[in-house]
């Protein structure tokens, strides 16, 4: 069974601190994303990545940071939380091939206080 | 710059009836075109996507390149059809990112 998996279902932070978040997957894929979801907007483009330490900014990059190491790991920074940064954060990889399926994570709900 | 627009927040139907998510896009290419569905507390998944042309727990969509549409149908909803649906594209190459609208939740009363 394929798997990405996002290392926190919950996270609290405070504003100004630095916020780390995880995935890792399983299936060898070259492509990663980080989305965030907010209701009535869908989900946004923040970062991807196509190859170990190479990295594109998508649609809302401000503010975020990302990190890739391995291949099988992507990591999402916010250098200094901020309330508006309170979202899903969904995580997703998928081959460079055409027509392929995108798999997802199961989401990180962080909340900034 | 391509995009993905659905029109339609909500659309809530009885049991039975057809259902249509509508789904329109902008790309000046030919884009690869998918249907997203995200269950109450499941992760978000694959519903169906163009090219494949076929038909997933009874719902059929149809890429319309001179409408820029690929909206989906179904024509007996059911409750468990109750859920998020996200029209998504994806340019030809191979970054592969995925633009996606902004989501059709469904709800089918009984």
């Amino acid at each position: 069974d394929v798997k990405v998996t996002q290392s926190s279902r919950y996270l609290v932070k405070r504003t100004g601190e630095k916020v780390f978040l995880e995935c890792v997957q399983d299936m060898d894929h070259e492509n990663m994303f980080w989305y965030r979801q907010d209701p009535g907007l869908g989900l946004r483009l923040i970062y991807f990545s196509y190859d170990v330490k190479m990295k594109e900014k998508g649609d809302i990059p401000e503010g975020y940071s990302v990190s890739r190491e391995k291949k099988e790991r992507f990591s999402l920074i916010l250098e200094s939380a901020s309330t508006n940064q309170t979202s899903m954060y969904l995580c997703a990889s998928r081959t460079p091939w055409e027509n392929t399926e995108a798999f997802f994570g199961q989401g990180t709900r962080l909340t900034v206080v | 710059a391509q995009r993905v627009t659905q029109p339609e927040k909500l659309l809530s139907v009885f049991k039975g009836a057809p259902v249509e998510l509508k789904c329109n896009y902008s790309y000046s290419g030919s884009p690869e075109l998918f249907w997203y569905v995200q269950y109450s507390r499941q992760r978000l998944q694959l519903l169906l996507r163009h090219i494949s042309r076929e038909s997933i727990k009874g719902f059929t969509a149809d890429l319309n390149k001179g409408e820029t549409s690929f909206h989906l149908k179904k024509p007996f909803a059911q409750e468990e059809d109750s859920a998020m649906y996200y029209c998504a594209l994806s340019p030809n190459s191979g970054y592969s990112t995925l633009t996606f609208g902004k989501g059709t939740m469904l709800l089918v009363s009984p």
